[in-house]
């Protein structure tokens, strides 16, 4: 079964600094990479997904995600936080032959600071 | 457009009690889905409905029902609610050929105690 790991529960950030979250897979089969966004007392929204060719992916408000397969990494970037970036995400897989299942990490708490 | 709405935000149950868990979305989606949330462990889908007439078993099915009802309505029962039930549940829909682009809706905060 497909997993994801997420390093770092919580990460601190100034504002205007880079904002880097890691997320590894455990597959030998490239999967489906997704990163989702939980903003307080709410849904998780889809910021960006990789299910194509395109190694580097960009998402909304800013962000982007680079797939390395050497790696079996997919992590998160934006070049400059903002406060409204303050939120929680999710890096999630999904098996190409398994409609329907994402299975999502632990997920990361951004704060970020003035 | 409303999205995806669920009812109630918040319960509170005793243990062996039963309650349904309500969930609609208006955007022509096709599939549906029931996560619940945990502190440190991200989301686990309880089960899914890939299409009006469809359910099947996600990662944590035991203890809870669902019942498609229709294209717009997915519920989720818990029949004899337990402690480890505690969590925020969380519905879902998607495009059926686009299964990863959930759309999520508020949320339901329950305690069982």
């Amino acid at each position: 079964a497909q997993s994801v790991t997420q390093l770092g529960s919580h990460v601190s950030v100034s504002e205007g600094a880079l904002v880097l979250l890691r997320c590894n897979y455990s597959s030998s089969v490239p999967p489906y990479l997704f990163w989702y966004v939980q903003y307080p007392n709410q849904g998780l929204q889809l910021l960006l997904k990789y299910t194509s060719a395109a190694t580097l992916v960009k998402g909304i408000n800013g962000f982007e995600a680079e797939f390395k397969k050497s790696e079996t990494s997919f992590h998160l970037t934006k070049p400059s936080a903002h406060m409204s970036d303050a939120a929680e995400y999710f890096c999630a897989v999904s098996d190409r032959n398994s409609w329907g299942k994402l299975q999502f990490g632990a997920g990361t708490q951004v704060v970020v600071t003035p | 457009n409303a999205g995806v709405t669920q009812t109630p935000k918040f319960q509170v149950l005793k243990t062996g009690q039963s309650m349904t868990l309500q969930c609609a979305q208006d955007m022509n989606h096709n599939s549906m889905y029931w996560y619940r949330q945990d502190p440190g462990m991200g989301l686990r889908l309880i089960y899914y409905s890939a299409s009006e007439g469809t359910t099947d078993k996600g990662e944590v099915p035991n203890g809870y029902n669902v019942s498609r009802l229709n294209k717009r309505e997915f519920s989720l029962r818990l029949e004899s609610a337990a402690p480890s039930q505690t969590s925020v549940y969380f519905c879902a829909s998607s495009p059926q050929d686009r299964y990863y682009e959930q759309y999520f809706g508020p949320g339901t905060r329950l305690t069982v105690t």
